[in-house]
């Protein structure tokens, strides 16, 4: 069965600092990898995937990910982050079927100081 | 701008009721889900289709049934409502083997009392 293990629950980062939201998955083929930010009430947006090719992928809002597979690990990063930044992060294994089921880690909360 | 509309922002219910949370998608997506979303524990898959007709359960479907008639709606129904159904309901959807990601509804944060 795949899993998704975020080990921080809440970050906080100073506007302008680099971030980086840890990610491990486990799953036993190749997988699908994705990042999903979620505002205050709202769904789910994506941010960036992976699936295969290389193994740095760019996302929406400057963010920036990558897989290594021998740390089963798929980290997200963002060199500056913005106030507006400020929201709940989502780490997601996919299937590689057609019905593609994902399996979500429990999130990690980013708080931004001024 | 496609989009995935969940019906309600916001419901309340009594014990027992049945419930019916609605989604439609405008992307022709033969995948659609519903999570669950409980601080603390994540998103958790309640049931999830792949066609017309075809349901599948996910990790906890107990209490929970769906309906999908049309290719672009899924229904999650509450057959008789309890208070610990009381959580966040996120409607998604995705192409075939989802390579592209979900695409999220706005949720329906459902109160049972």
């Amino acid at each position: 069965a795949q899993s998704v293990t975020q080990p921080d629950i809440h970050i906080t980062v100073s506007e302008g600092a680099s971030l980086e939201l840890r990610c491990n998955y486990s799953y036993g083929a190749t997988p699908y990898l994705f990042w999903y930010v979620q505002s205050p009430g709202q769904g789910l947006q994506l941010l960036l995937k992976y699936f295969s090719g290389d193994t740095l992928v760019q996302g929406i809002k400057g963010f920036e990910a990558e897989f290594k597979r021998s740390q089963s690990s798929f980290n997200l990063r963002k060199p500056s982050v913005h106030w507006s930044d400020a929201a709940e992060y989502f780490c997601a294994v996919g299937e590689s079927t057609n019905a593609g089921k994902s399996t979500f880690g429990d999130g990690t909360t980013l708080t931004v100081k001024p | 701008d496609v989009k995935v509309t969940q019906s309600s922002r916001y419901l309340v219910k009594r014990t027992g009721e049945k419930v019916f949370l609605e989604c439609v998608q405008d992307m022709d997506h033969e995948n659609m889900f519903w999570y669950r979303q409980d601080p603390g524990l994540g998103l958790r898959l309640i049931y999830f289709s792949y066609d017309v007709k075809m349901k599948e359960k996910g990790d906890i479907p107990e209490g929970y049934s769906v309906s999908r008639e049309k290719k672009e709606r899924f229904s999650l129904i509450l057959e008789s409502a309890s208070t610990n159904q009381t959580s966040m309901y996120l409607c998604a959807s995705s192409l075939l083997g989802q390579r592209y990601g979900y695409t999220f509804g706005s949720g329906t944060r459902l109160t049972v009392v």
